[in-house]
């Protein structure tokens, strides 16, 4: 079966701009998490939905924002882009997030430049 | 406060030797999940193995085996008969119980196996 598909897988955006992000997760998979990941703060939880609701969030900026539809796929958005920002941004999709053995199974991610 | 800590940014592994990456943990809670991934160039995370805190024996899959000792928060992954395909990054991390749905993850460490 297809595994979580991550859209565009590159991206190069200008400070100041906003950026959207989308991530279509494992088919029957209703949770979708997101996670930053640069060199020098590693892998950051940014939020997790759940029946297009947000169970989970990280200490990320308000300008990190996200929502998950009815068919369980989700979107990140980035506002006011900073240098800062540039990144690999990374969805994992799981049944429910329950119970804790529930696997996450991420996909190959967005790699973000703001220049 | 939860915490994962990987101190091997870098090893080293003659092919088809076993190799031992280490991971200690911190948490408060009684219940959580441990996990390693593997992480190769193409930035894709790939689940390797699951170990629940309540879980009495270690888990194995295929040629890697976790080495949790709970009294000293630890949580080893121990690959036998390295390959050349598993040269990448490896991740530990943490999920606690009680309704949170985020990893927490170490710095990783890079392994490169030599031929």
């Amino acid at each position: 079966k297809a595994g979580v598909t991550q859209t565009p897988r590159y991206l190069i955006k200008t400070r100041g701009q906003q950026v959207t992000l989308s991530c279509s997760p494992i088919s029957g998979h209703r949770s979708v998490s997101w996670y930053q990941q640069t060199p020098g703060q590693g892998l950051q939880f940014l939020f997790e939905y759940f029946s297009e609701t947000q169970r989970n969030k990280g200490n990320f900026p308000g300008r990190f924002s996200g929502r998950q539809f009815s068919n369980s796929r989700s979107e990140m958005n980035v506002s006011t882009l900073e240098l800062g920002d540039s990144a690999l941004y990374l969805c994992a999709s799981s049944l429910e997030g329950r119970p804790l053995s529930d696997g996450y199974t991420f996909g190959s991610g967005t790699r973000l430049t703001v220049v | 406060a939860q915490k994962i800590t990987q101190t091997q940014p870098g090893m080293f592994v003659q092919e088809k030797e076993a190799v031992t990456l280490d991971c200690t943990y911190d948490t408060s809670d009684q219940s959580y999940g441990l996990f390693w991934y593997k992480q190769p160039s193409s930035g894709e995370m790939i689940f390797l193995i699951y170990q629940g805190s309540y879980d009495e024996q270690n888990a194995t899959e295929g040629r890697y085996s976790l080495n949790f000792q709970k009294a000293r928060k630890s949580a080893n992954l121990v690959i036998s008969a390295s390959q050349l395909g598993d040269s990448a990054m490896y991740f530990c991390a943490m999920r606690e119980g009680g309704g949170s749905y985020k990893l927490i993850f170490g710095s990783g460490t890079r392994l490169l196996v030599r031929p």
